[in-house]
């Protein structure tokens, strides 16, 4: 199975900070590579997937990147409701894996 | 509007089966693979199973392999997933998900339901 580990694990922040968060595969997946948002007590929410393509309706102060093993998603611009639990997913092979998620608080 | 609405939650002792349900509208149901994940308490997310659109290449995760079953009744538009000899550590949130694919292996969950929370306990 492909391990996916995500780091850091939670970050604090400042509205209008950039943040990066990283998801790293534990063999090469291409760019099979898919990015959520969670809100306490909702499903999740697809931002990116195919490791850079933006989801519609999504706001492009989200963006993704990287390929292989080695994946990033960076907020530049932090805004208030962008805190949230961030997990990456990788759909290269199954049993399909997420990342063990990325919370992101304010400081 | 695409909506998923699952069902059949509920308390349940070790040992035992139950049977959670999802309905989808506001889309063309049998064109779509489906999956269900799931988030145990204070927990991530843990992919459990999907189905493709035909009820064709079927998945699990290896912790429900042998105990969970996954199928569809298109004409219902209806997903279930049949959970058998459950344990304690199958206590979670189950979400209905639907897939897009995009080439090969890649696809991606763009509509989740609210879940339906199973509780495994004696």
């Amino acid at each position: 199975d492909i391990q996916m580990t995500q780091s850091p694990s939670s970050l604090s922040a400042s509205v209008g900070d950039r943040v990066t968060i990283a998801c790293r595969a534990s063999q090469t997946i291409s760019t099979y590579l898919n990015w959520y948002q969670q809100k306490p007590g909702k499903a999740p929410k697809l931002l990116i997937y195919f490791a850079s393509s933006l989801q519609s309706g999504v706001p492009s102060r989200f963006s993704g990147g990287g390929s292989g093993t080695d994946f990033t998603l960076t907020i530049s611009g932090l805004q208030a409701e962008d805190f949230a639990t961030y997990f990456c997913q990788q759909t290269y092979s199954a049993p399909l894996t997420f990342g063990g998620g990325t919370m992101v608080e304010i400081k | 509007e695409v909506q998923l609405v699952e069902s059949g939650g509920g308390l349940v002792q070790p040992g035992r089966s139950l049977r959670v349900s999802c309905v989808g509208t506001g889309f063309t149901f049998e064109e779509y693979a489906m999956h269900w994940v799931r988030q145990a308490p204070g927990k991530g997310l843990e992919w459990v199973s999907g189905i493709g659109w035909s009820s064709g290449n079927i998945g699990y995760a290896d912790s429900v392999k042998g105990r969970f079953t996954i199928s569809r009744d298109n004409a219902k538009n209806s997903l279930y997933l049949q959970m058998n000899s459950l344990r304690t550590e199958d206590t979670a949130l189950y979400f209905c998900t639907r897939s897009v694919v995009i080439s090969g292996p890649g696809q991606y969950f763009n509509f989740w339901g609210q879940g339906t929370l199973v509780t495994v306990s004696s």
